[in-house]
């Protein structure tokens, strides 16, 4: 079965700095997509990046962007130009080529942003 | 707008009682997934309904039921059978394909009285 790890459960940045959230996932598909979550405290998910396997470029959307390695399974998220706003918890997702979207999750990292 | 809503946003139950969830999109999803997520759990998916008047089980679907008689709704039932039901339980809906997200409801907080 497939897993997602978050082995970070917290992690604090300063504002305007840059932080790494790391997620490994273990699966034997080759067709999958990783997506990483934002949960803020009114508890809604937000959808911030999605990476399809295939694709060896790594996703960015503006501030955030991933580091995608294939062979070693690692999903990480980067942030860049930390805001006040970026606290929350985050959530990293796995979703296979036959799942018809089902989505498995990690346990998610809380990250803290001090001004 | 389009979206998903669910309701209500805190629910009380009390011993040997069911209670019902309420999720209802407009988004036209041909999916929707309920999950439960409880502090350092993440989330964890207790039914889920591809397509009308069908839907499966998820990782903890014992003490939960559901139905899907409209593409647009997909209440939950927390029966009596369910010994631990306080958590959040959020709503989601996608079209139904791995590369496409979920999206989500504000989520109903559930507790016991």
């Amino acid at each position: 079965a497939q897993t997602v790890t978050q082995s970070q459960p917290e992690m604090s940045v300063q504002e305007a700095e840059t932080v790494t959230l790391s997620c490994t996932y273990d699966t034997s598909e080759s067709d999958y997509y990783l997506f990483w979550y934002k949960q803020p405290p009114s508890r809604q998910m937000i959808l911030v990046i999605r990476q399809e396997a295939y694709k060896q470029q790594n996703a960015t959307e503006n501030r955030f962007s991933v580091n995608f390695q294939k062979a070693a399974k690692s999903f990480s998220l980067k942030i860049s130009d930390s805001q006040l706003g970026d606290a929350a918890m985050y959530f990293c997702a796995y979703s296979d080529g036959g799942s018809q979207g089902n989505l498995i999750f990690g346990k998610g990292t809380k990250l803290s942003v001090k001004p | 707008d389009g979206g998903i809503t669910q309701s209500p946003k805190y629910l009380f139950r009390k011993e040997g009682q069911n209670v019902t969830l309420s999720c209802e999109q407009n988004l036209n999803h041909d999916a929707m997934y309920w999950y439960r997520q409880d502090p350092g759990q993440g989330l964890r998916l207790i039914y889920y309904s591809q397509i009308v008047n069908d839907f499966q089980k998820g990782d903890i679907a014992e003490g939960y039921s559901v139905s899907r008689e409209k593409k647009e709704s997909f209440p939950l039932t927390v029966t009596s059978a369910q010994k631990n039901p306080t958590a959040f339980y959020l709503c989601a809906s996608s079209w139904g394909y791995s590369n496409q997200p979920q999206h989500f409801g504000d989520g109903t907080r559930l507790s016991i009285l």
